[in-house]
């Protein structure tokens, strides 16, 4: 069975400073990979996905994450965060969906708090 | 087009009480699905279905039932409330097509069991 790993539970960053999300998962033959925003009180948002194609993946505001099968790692990245990025984050990888099953294994989630 | 839609928001329960949370899609996506969220332990999925008449278990599903009789519903129906069930309950959609995928989470069903 597929596992996911965050490696950081909680990073505090400063308003305009890169941040780096780390995401491990366990090792498979392919897999389709997701970062997901939560705000405050909210459901989940989709921020970017790999599934085939490039590792370099970009996403929605300003993230993008690198695909390295060799450390299986999916880390999530913004070059300067803003105060509206504080949320939590979470990482899920998925089997590729033959024969019609979709079950996203999540991780337990990177609270990032952006500080002024 | 209202995407993911979950009702109620809010629930609260007595141990033993039987309730169906509720979830609607209005895209016609093929795939919907059932999670819990808890403090500290991301979501896990409980069931999940990938058409009309077909679901399947998934990580926890003790104590939840699901049926999927038409493409827009998928009622999630605990049978008998227990406290261990309060969670954050969060209902998806998705439509896999070749490389690409279309997802969406409903905003939630906070349910507290005393």
């Amino acid at each position: 069975a597929q596992s996911v790993t965050q490696l950081d539970s909680q990073v505090p960053v400063f308003e305009e400073a890169p941040v780096e999300l780390r995401c491990n998962y366990s090792s498979s033959v392919s897999v389709y990979l997701f970062w997901y925003v939560q705000y405050p009180n909210q459901g989940l948002q989709l921020l970017l996905k790999y599934l085939s194609g490039s590792t370099l993946v970009k996403g929605i505001n300003g993230f993008e994450a690198e695909f390295n099968k060799s450390q299986t790692s999916f880390h999530l990245r913004k070059p300067s965060v803003h105060i509206s990025d504080t949320a939590e984050y979470f990482c899920a990888v998925s089997d590729p969906p033959e024969g019609g099953s979709e079950k996203l294994v999540f991780g337990k989630g990177t609270k990032l708090t952006v500080n002024p | 087009n209202a995407g993911v839609t979950q009702t109620p928001k809010f629930q609260v329960l007595k141990t033993g009480q039987s309730m169906t949370l509720q979830c609607a899609q209005d895209m016609n996506h093929e795939y919907m699905s059932w999670y819990r969220q808890d403090p500290g332990m991301g979501l896990r999925l409980i069931h999940y279905s990938v058409g009309a008449g077909i679901t399947d278990q998934g990580e926890v599903p003790n104590g939840y039932n699901v049926s999927r009789s038409t493409t827009e519903d998928f009622p999630l129906r605990l049978l008998s409330a227990a406290p261990s069930q309060t969670s954050v309950y969060f209902c998806a959609s998705s439509s896999w097509g070749g490389p690409s995928v279309t997802q969406y989470f409903g905003p939630g069903t906070r349910l507290t069991v005393l």
